[in-house]
């Protein structure tokens, strides 16, 4: 596609449902990270996936957390239970290669969750 | 292992005043560098990019960068500031892939431009 794709650019959930938030990256992106932003403060690191490989989930903040990608394709970011602590911006980007020099990311609109 | 420090979290300017975001890097790799804006209720944009050719860099709306090895530093600057480029301004460096992917994002610089 011409940008990353996200939705719902919206979500209001209620405290204790599961959510899942959908990016579809630049067509033939290997590279797929999701970001949480909190109001007021920077991007903080959740997964990233790469191709094949297994993905970095070292920014995952709990096990309530979890996400998906199909192959190079589309990636689902799923909360379950959630929390009023989970409201954030979700961004996800994209790029094009693994590794060395050159490599920018590009961003979707994001999925701003509210939970009450 | 690579990680960027912004040096301030927000920096204030005067309209048609010059603007200076600053940015250090550290990294074991030559790194690529850039900077990201992102408006109020916007997603992020990228303003320009170092990829280890020329050192000083030329961004959208005016804005450059000079990449300085010596000082592992990648300023941002702009000659005269305008109203629209109050945002928020993130720095980030890339490299070998590593955790986070290659992508280590600043914890971004506000700036706020009065008239």
């Amino acid at each position: 596609g011409a940008g990353v794709s996200q939705s719902p650019s919206n979500k209001v959930t209620e405290k204790g449902k599961d959510v899942e938030l959908r990016c579809d990256p630049i067509s033939g992106h290997t590279a797929l990270y999701w970001y949480r932003q909190r109001l007021g403060q920077g991007l903080e690191f959740l997964i990233y996936f790469q191709g094949n490989s297994a993905p970095d989930k070292s920014g995952l903040p709990s096990d309530r957390f979890s996400a998906e990608r199909t192959g190079e394709s589309v990636s689902t970011l799923t909360i379950q239970r959630t929390q009023q602590e989970d409201s954030a911006v979700y961004l996800c980007a994209s790029s094009s290669f693994w590794g060395g020099l050159g490599t920018e990311a590009f961003f979707g609109q994001g999925t701003r969750l509210t939970v009450v | 292992a690579q990680s960027v420090t912004q040096l301030d979290s927000h920096v204030s300017v005067s309209e048609g005043t010059p603007v200076l975001l600053r940015c250090n890097y550290s990294s074991s790799y030559s790194p690529s560098l850039f900077w990201y804006v992102q408006h109020p209720n916007k997603g992020l944009q990228l303003l320009l990019k170092y990829t280890s050719a020329a050192t000083l860099v030329k961004g959208i709306n005016g804005f450059e960068a000079e990449f300085k090895k010596s000082e592992t530093s990648f300023h941002l600057t702009k000659p005269s500031a305008h109203m629209s480029d109050a945002a928020e301004y993130f720095c980030v460096v890339s490299g070998v892939a590593g955790s986070q992917g290659n992508l280590i994002f600043g914890k971004g610089t506000k700036l706020s431009v009065k008239p």
